[in-house]
């Protein structure tokens, strides 16, 4: 059965450091989100990215996040200085099409930010 | 503001009983999403639903969409059903999901 991947499941880093959460979406997916939970909180939006652009941003994801599909494969979360507030755990999904089909998520990379 | 609100917050259960999770929301809505969140934080989706009813073993979800109103059921509830069930709904003018707080299930044997 087809599935979203990311990697790494765990990535420890320091306040101030960028790092690139990374995401295999399903092949034939055309549709792409990044959401994040705080420990304890709710599921959160952070982006939706369609037709190699942005389609839908939340005011979370702000001037220190970017998201590319650098290879055709790779759909990816960058956070340029990660601050200690960005610690969560930050889900992957795809979709075939924007409004009514299933999305599909990866298992999600714990960041924590010390 | 809370668009989407589910009931219980908690659920402990015995073996065998039937489920019932219920999940409300305010907005308009192209379709509904019930998920699971087992404990090590995967997300795994069960259902989308945009109308009626659906079914897949155990599980059935429902929808009402004039009463603004989903439910989940779990039949013969088993341990190995404990996890936190998450109602999320896509709004008809975006792609976004917008997701409930979830509801925490533990099935006792």
């Amino acid at each position: 059965e087809p599935e979203v991947t990311q990697t790494p499941s765990h990535q420890v880093t320091q306040m101030g450091q960028e790092v690139i959460l990374r995401c295999v979406p399903i092949s034939n997916h055309l549709y792409f989100y990044w959401y994040r939970q705080i420990l304890g909180q709710k599921v959160e939006f952070l982006v939706s990215f369609y037709n190699n652009e942005i389609s839908e941003k939340s005011e979370i994801f702000d001037d220190q996040f970017s998201v590319e599909r650098p290879d055709g494969s790779n759909f990816t979360l960058k956070i340029r200085s990660t601050k200690l507030e960005d610690s969560a755990m930050y889900f992957c999904a795809s979709g075939g099409e924007g409004g009514n089909t299933e999305a599909f998520f990866g298992q999600g990379t714990r960041l924590t930010v010390v | 503001k809370n668009e989407v609100e589910q009931s219980p917050q908690n659920l402990t259960a015995q073996e065998g009983e039937f489920i019932t999770i219920n999940c409300s929301y305010s907005v308009g809505i192209s379709a509904l999403h019930w998920l699971q969140q087992h404990p090590g934080g995967g997300i795994v989706s069960l259902f989308m639903l945009s109308s009626g009813k659906k079914k897949h073993g155990r599980l059935i979800a429902t929808i009402n969409i004039q009463e603004k109103h989903s439910s989940l059921h779990i039949t013969a509830s088993h341990p190995r059903d404990s996890a936190v069930y998450i109602c999320a709904v896509r709004m008809d003018s975006n792609y976004q999901l917008i997701w409930g707080a979830g509801t925490k299930l533990i099935i006792k044997p």
